[in-house]
């Protein structure tokens, strides 16, 4: 069965860095395209990120680009998440997402980053 | 306010129907935005229910349908089961660079 697993969150300083990984299963990764979508405890979703199959230009929503980079390893099947200058305001759960016909297919179960001095 | 809209909160009696709708500030939600639902229950990671405006997963309960109604996409729930009570998020696609989830339709079954 597909497994989404994310992995790398935990505390960290403002102005600090963290690289989270979604390790994927139970599909064929180079096939898929993959997002990430953040959610501030108690709030809503925020779509972040996302990578098409044959890592051509990546996608960004306007309140990470610049700060935040994803990217790809087709031979580990790992989607990561590069998360540089980070402020408490992007205290969140992390979570990868499978992306099939314009749809979220699979989620992950999700990694905390806490933003905290 | 976002700019995919959503009710803040519904309440369905058991075994009632609801619909919960999704609207762009920017004009119609039509099937070009790709419109899909995701449910979450509290303490759980998100689960998508309907993708492409209309279509089911494997996972997805009959009783739940998408569609669109008026200049809105719509999640209807046919049959509510307590087990239904969770948050609802939309999500448009403005595109493959540009992703919009709503802030989410809280549903009480009650």
């Amino acid at each position: 069965q597909v497994q989404l697993v994310e992995s790398g969150g935990g505390v960290v300083q403002p102005g600090g860095s963290l690289r989270l990984s979604c390790a994927a299963s139970g599909f064929t990764f180079t096939d898929s395209g993959m997002h990430w979508v953040r959610q501030i405890p108690g709030k809503g979703l925020e779509w972040l990120a996302f990578m098409t199959s044959a890592r051509k230009s990546p996608y960004y929503a306007d309140s990470v680009r610049g700060r935040f980079t994803i990217s790809r390893d087709n031979s580990r099947n790992t989607l990561y998440l590069q998360l540089d200058s980070l402020r408490p305001e992007d205290t969140a759960i992390f979570y990868c997402a499978r992306d099939r016909k314009w749809g979220f297919e699979n989620w992950g179960q999700g990694t905390l980053v806490t933003v905290s001095s | 306010q976002g700019v995919v809209t959503q009710e803040p909160s519904v309440t369905v009696s058991p075994g009632g129907t609801v619909i919960l709708t999704c609207g762009s500030i920017t004009g119609a939600v039509t099937s070009g935005l790709f419109p899909c639902w995701v449910q979450q229950k509290p303490g759980q990671a998100p689960k998508t229910l309907i993708y492409d405006t209309n279509n089911r997963y494997s996972w997805t309960p009959a009783r739940f349908s998408g569609s669109l109604l008026g200049d809105k996409a719509a999640l209807t729930l046919s049959g509510a089961q307590p087990e239904d009570e969770a948050e609802y998020f939309c999500l448009l696609s403005y595109g493959t660079e540009r992703r919009i989830f709503g802030g989410g339709t809280k549903l009480t079954v009650l």
